[in-house]
């Protein structure tokens, strides 16, 4: 079965600094991808950033950017530069052929 | 515009009125999938369908039913509907060799079964 887990229910940051969310994750699938999805008040689901499993290097999208430790099977998010916009619920997500499975989420807060 | 449709957004019924909650996508994709978001448990996929007549169980598919049988609809069927099964509802799709895209959302369906 495949798992993944949140263990930060709220976090709390600071406007301008930076936060890093955590997510684990289980799986036997040997080709995978890894994300990371925002939901603001208004619920759209948004892809913030994503993971090739088969790829080292850490991916990068302008403030937000992953520490993948593919041995340790671990997906954190870094959220640099900390905006008022960036308050949301953080989902972690694995997705491999026929599935996306999600983590409880992270509620993120960001006070001025 | 590229989009996942869903509808109704707001739904409020009765238990045991059954109801369709519809989901149509516009970019020819493969797959298909339906979640229910509840607080504390994040998104649990209740049915999935790979293509047109192929479909099957998630985590949480007890009272609920889906059917497949044009490429761009994949709706979701209560046909009793309990409190229980108070919850936000998306419909996701993906293209078959798109996983590396993710997955685009609708824009959830809010159900309120009293």
């Amino acid at each position: 079965a495949q798992t993944v887990t949140q263990s930060q229910p709220e976090m709390s940051v600071q406007e301008a600094e930076t936060v890093t969310l955590s997510c684990t994750y289980d799986t036997s699938e040997s080709d995978y991808y890894l994300f990371w999805y925002k939901q603001p008040p208004s619920r759209q689901m948004i892809l913030v950033i994503r993971q090739e499993a088969y790829k080292q290097q850490n991916a990068t999208e302008n403030r937000f950017s992953v520490n993948f430790q593919k041995a340790a099977k671990s997906f954190s998010l870094k959220i640099s530069d900390s905006q008022l916009g960036d308050a949301a619920m953080y989902f972690c997500a694995l997705g491999s052929q026929g599935n996306l499975i999600f983590g409880k989420g992270t509620k993120l807060s960001v006070k001025p | 515009e590229a989009q996942v449709t869903q509808n109704p957004r707001y739904l409020i019924t009765v238990t045991g009125k059954k109801l369709t909650v519809t989901c149509s996508q516009n970019m020819n994709h493969e797959y298909m999938s339906w979640y229910r978001q509840d607080p504390g448990l994040g998104l649990r996929q209740i049915y999935y369908s790979m293509n047109v007549e192929v479909t099957d169980k998630g985590d949480v598919p007890e009272g609920y039913k889906v059917s497949r049988k044009e490429k761009r609809n994949f709706p979701l069927i209560l046909e009793s509907p309990s409190p229980n099964q108070t919850s936000l509802y998306f419909c996701a799709s993906r293209g078959t060799g798109g996983l590396i895209y993710g997955y685009t959302f609708g824009s959830g369906t809010r159900l309120t079964v009293v």
